[in-house]
């Protein structure tokens, strides 16, 4: 069973960066698809990017395009989430989280499905003067 | 981009049931996955594909899709579904992104 154990919470500068880091037991990163999620205080879900299965890429959300780098390190099974000049809109809870993929052949066709499992407990970051 | 639309809140009295929809475009292509939070905690998957249930998630929760429109069913809520739900898909619209709705507060009365 796959757990997902984050770094601790970070208070930050505006225009200074943060690296979340992601443990993961019971795998190995390589067989996984670790992605990022943020949510901002009494906010939603926002998807931050990852790696996609289908075509073995890290995809960025276009709104964090050229501020957020996903990386991994494979030694360590760690992966880590890092953001680049932080404002006061990005104080948020940042989860890891695993996308699941499956395939079903039906008469109708192939479908592929996705799903986010498990997540990790969440990074509070806090970005103020 | 696409975008999945939820309704903000909804209600339901102990025991009866209640659906939750998550409506867009891309769900013509992707089924939804679905997610329940609770205050302070990170989300917990409920349902994915077609209607399936992870290990450790009671019967009473259940899922369906028509169209453009999926569907979280809790047949029996109980105090403890009283959270935050959220629908999530692949984006159809030709970014390989991954898309969340805006959530919905149930609140069990």
């Amino acid at each position: 069973q796959v757990q997902l154990v984050q770094s601790g919470a970070e208070v930050k500068k505006p225009g200074a960066s943060v690296k979340v880091s992601c443990k993961v037991s019971g795998y190995t990163l390589t067989e996984l698809s670790m992605h990022w999620v943020r949510q901002a205080p009494g906010k939603g879900l926002e998807w931050m990017g990852g790696f996609d299965p289908e075509d073995g890429e890290t995809i960025y959300a276009q709104k964090f395009q050229g501020r957020v780098t996903m990386t991994e390190d494979t030694s360590t099974d760690t992966a880590y989430m890092e953001l680049s000049s932080l404002r006061s809109e990005d104080t948020a809870v940042y989860y890891c989280a695993t996308v699941n993929r499956s395939i079903m052949i039906t008469f109708g066709g192939v479908i592929v499905m996705f799903w986010f499992d498990p997540w990790g407990q969440g990074t509070l970051v806090t970005v103020s003067s | 981009s696409s975008e999945l639309t939820q309704d903000p809140a909804v209600s339901v009295a102990l025991g009866q049931t209640v659906r939750i929809t998550c409506q867009g475009d891309s769900l013509r292509s992707y089924y939804a996955s679905w997610y329940q939070q609770k205050p302070g905690q990170a989300p917990v998957l409920v349902i994915y594909g077609k209607n399936n249930r992870p290990s450790g998630i009671p019967d009473r929760f259940s899922g369906s899709s028509s169209g453009n429109t999926a569907s979280l069913t809790i047949t029996g809520a109980q105090a403890e579904d009283e959270a935050d739900y959220y629908c999530n898909s692949r984006d159809s619209s030709g970014n390989p992104d991954w898309v969340f709705g805006g959530g919905t507060k149930l609140t069990v009365l």
